[in-house]
């Protein structure tokens, strides 16, 4: 089974709209770490975002936020008030304590935020 | 901290060149990750190190691909001989060790990449 699923290869976006990037994952490990990615055209792995297994609040990074639903399996990332700069390729990623702290990255979605 | 250090940044080679990649973790971290990234393949993971010795190597392609951690600060990549489908960009990455410990700790950083050219 995939350990991170993204299910939308490509997403459209109006400028300063907020945009929804899904992500689901697989694992039995009850300590992991859930992180967004961002790449750009010009290559760059850039990171946005970060939710630990037991953190009880979803985490926010300025116009980030990661809603994070354990039952589901589900760590979206919400990008409000969106600008041409967010599009990009986005990738979610897991880190299982059990695993070896190995990292596990879903397939992307590529972002474009249109004017 | 200047962050992950990745030379060179470009390489074109002739196919049946040995190749080297080059990496400077961010310093203090334990983890290092080497990683591979193609259109046809997305971001494959190809080994990682943990206090410099090889946790997981299943993801190196063929015994054409080698990698050394000699020290806390540098790596290497070599492919020796280079094939055209080799072609792609090699990122690296570093890390703390893990979660439990918490937060901003976890965090993977990557390199710039060494996008790698198989003629």
């Amino acid at each position: 089974a995939q350990k991170i699923t993204q299910t939308q290869p490509g997403m459209f976006v109006q400028e300063k709209e907020a945009v929804t990037l899904d992500c689901t994952y697989d694992t039995s490990d009850p300590s992991y770490g859930l992180f967004w990615y961002k790449q750009p055209s010009s290559g760059e792995m850039i990171f946005l975002i970060y939710q630990g297994s037991y953190d009880q609040q979803n985490a926010t990074e300025g116009r980030y936020s990661l809603n994070f639903q354990k039952a589901r399996k589900s760590a979206n990332l919400v990008i409000s008030a969106s600008q041409l700069g967010d599009s990009a390729m986005y990738f979610c990623a897991m880190r299982e304590r059990n695993t070896g702290n190995q990292f596990y990255f879903g397939t992307g979605t590529s972002l474009t935020v249109i004017p | 901290d200047a962050g992950v250090i990745q030379s060179p940044r470009h390489e074109v080679t002739e196919m049946g060149q040995e190749v080297t990649l080059r990496c400077k973790p961010i310093s203090g971290h334990d983890y290092l990750f080497w990683y591979r990234q193609t259109m046809m393949r997305g971001l494959e993971l190809l080994i990682y190190f943990n206090n410099n010795v090889p946790i997981d190597d299943s993801g190196m392609p063929e015994d054409r691909f080698s990698a050394k951690m000699p020290n806390a600060s540098f790596s290497t990549l070599k492919i020796q001989p280079s094939e055209p489908r080799d072609s792609a960009v090699y990122f690296c990455a570093s890390s703390l060790g893990l979660v439990g410990s918490g937060g901003d700790k976890n965090i993977q950083y990557f390199g710039a990449g060494t996008r790698l050219s198989v003629l």
